[in-house]
C-alpha cells in the first residue's frame, strides 16, 4: 500500500527552464508535506514544506503547490540549475505519538542539463 | 548533517551475523527514526523512538530491533543479517512542533550483507 507515489522515476530539464516534480498521495489524514533533496552518498536534506491548510508555499526558486481535492502536490524549480541535479523525495505526514510520522515517496531523479 | 552522526559509514558483513548501527545526536531532540533506502522503494521507516526507552515499529520492522537508553543514541540491530537487508540506512531526528515537523537526516550507513 504505497501511500505516497512519485510516478516519474527520472526527469531531465535544460538549465534555466522550469522543473516540475509531481507527487500523489492517498492518505487523507496527511496534513503536512515535505520535499527533500538528496545527493549521492549524502543524507536527504530538507527543501521546502507545505501545510494542508495552504495551497502554495514559496522559497526562492522553489515553490510547492498542494491540490487537496486531487491529493496531489508538485514542486516547481525556476530557474533550474545544474546544482539542482539530485533525487527529490516528497513525504506526507500526520501526528502519531506526539510527532509527525512521514511516509516518503520513491523519489524522482532530476538531471539539469547545462 | 550538523548534530547527527551515523556509524559506521560503510559495513560489509556475512549472512547470519548480528550487526548494530549507531545514530548519535547532539541536538537533544526527543524523536529519532531509522529509515532504509532502496531503489524503487524510496525511504521506508524501520523503527522510531519518541523518548528514552520508548520505541515503536515502522513499515518494515521485521528482522530489526532498536534500543534507546540515552536521548542522544539510537541503535539499530539486525539480529541475523540477510542479503535482503543490504541497503543504505538513514537515521533522522526531529523535535515536537504544533504544526509540522522537519526531519534532519544523518549521512547514512551503507550496509552490504554477503
Amino acid at each position: 500500500d504505497q501511500q505516497v507515489k512519485q510516478n516519474s522515476p527520472s526527469l531531465s530539464v535544460q538549465e534555466g527552464r522550469i522543473s516540475i516534480l509531481n507527487c500523489d498521495y492517498t492518505n487523507s489524514m496527511f496534513d503536512y508535506f515535505l520535499w527533500y533533496k538528496k545527493y549521492p552518498a549524502e543524507g536527504p536534506t530538507f527543501l521546502i514544506s507545505i501545510s494542508s491548510i495552504k495551497d502554495k508555499n514559496e522559497d526562492g526558486r522553489f515553490t510547492v503547490f498542494l491540490n487537496k481535492s486531487a491529493k496531489h502536490l508538485s514542486l516547481h524549480i525556476v530557474p533550474s540549475q545544474p546544482g539542482d541535479s539530485a533525487v527529490y523525495f516528497c513525504a506526507g505526514g500526520r501526528v502519531v505519538s506526539g510527532t509527525y510520522k512521514y511516509i516518503f515517496g520513491t523519489g524522482t531523479r532530476l538531471k539539469v542539463l547545462a | 548533517d550538523a548534530g547527527i552522526t551515523q556509524s559506521p559509514r560503510h559495513k560489509v558483513t556475512e549472512t547470519g551475523t548480528p550487526v548494530t548501527l549507531r545514530c548519535h545526536q547532539t541536538e537533544n531532540h526527543r524523536y529519532m527514526y531509522w529509515y532504509r533506502q532502496d531503489p524503487g522503494h524510496g525511504l521506508r521507516l524501520i523503527h522510531y523512538s519518541y523518548g528514552v526507552k520508548d520505541t515503536d515499529k515502522g513499515e518494515v520492522s521485521d528482522g530489526y530491533s532498536v534500543s534507546r537508553s540515552k536521548t542522544e543514541d539510537f541503535l539499530l540491530t539486525l539480529e541475523s543479517a540477510t542479503s535482503s537487508q543490504t541497503s543504505v540506512y538513514f537515521c533522522a531526528i526531529s523535535s515536537p512542533r504544533i504544526r509540522g515537523a522537519v526531519y534532519t537526516f544523518g549521512s547514512g550507513t551503507r550496509l552490504t550483507v554477503v
